[in-house]
């Protein structure tokens, strides 16, 4: 069936990039998200990229596709501690309108 | 624009009662889903409502069920509450197309004692 599967932690130091990866089983993908989850609120849209897209770029962030290998990876420059976060991706399908999503990546920032 | 506002935003119930979460969506966002998150199981999705009709439906039993009203509001009722139900429960809104990406309440947190 489908799935998205992300590694559960992720230790960088401050001021590293931060490199979360994802793979996904569903070629017929078309849209991947990742959101952001600080504790106590709900997710938040960090970006999304459609699935004929290789890359995008938005200020600190860095979306990476290989949809040969169904990986997707999110880099984040120069990590801050208000970085430290769960952070999800998440897929949309041609033949499943809902999202689906993977466990979570911790995020955890060293001094 | 305001974003998804959810309310309340905790809440400790009785095993046996029930409960009705709320959910204003985005201005203009037409569907509204709902997610229960609990450390073991993750996101789950358990409902999504696309102008007033549900459209999709996750793995969840009868008890847990949904509306939406013609604002695009919507609430989410769950009956005969079991412990197992205490989580954070997630509404999220779009435009409701197939490429709109969904936007998330800060959540209710379920304690069911």
């Amino acid at each position: 069936g489908e799935d998205v599967e992300q590694s559960l932690f992720l230790s960088v130091r401050e001021g590293d990039s931060s490199v979360i990866n994802c793979t996904y089983t569903d070629s017929s993908s078309t849209y991947l998200y990742w959101y952001k989850q600080e504790p106590g609120a709900g997710l938040q849209l960090l970006t999304y990229i459609f699935s004929n897209m290789d890359m995008k770029q938005d200020q600190r962030l860095t979306v990476l596709l290989n949809k040969k290998d169904k990986h997707l990876s999110l880099r984040i420059a120069d990590t801050q501690t208000g970085d430290s976060a769960i952070y999800f991706c998440a897929e949309r399908t041609d033949s499943n309108y809902q999202l689906i999503w993977g466990a979570g990546t911790k995020l955890i920032i060293k001094p | 624009k305001a974003g998804v506002t959810q309310t309340p935003r905790y809440l400790i119930k009785t095993r046996g009662q029930q409960v009705t979460l709320s959910c204003s969506p985005i201005s203009g966002h037409r569907s509204v889903s709902w997610y229960q998150q609990t450390p073991g199981q993750g996101l789950q999705f358990l409902f999504e409502y696309f102008s007033e009709t549900q459209r999709n439906k996750g793995n969840f039993p009868g008890r847990f069920s949904g509306r939406q009203f013609s604002n695009s509001r919507s609430e989410m009722n769950v009956s005969t509450l079991e412990l197992g139900d205490s989580a954070l429960y997630l509404c999220a809104s779009s435009e409701g197309a197939n490429n709109s990406p969904l936007h998330f309440g800060n959540g209710t947190r379920l304690t069911v004692t």
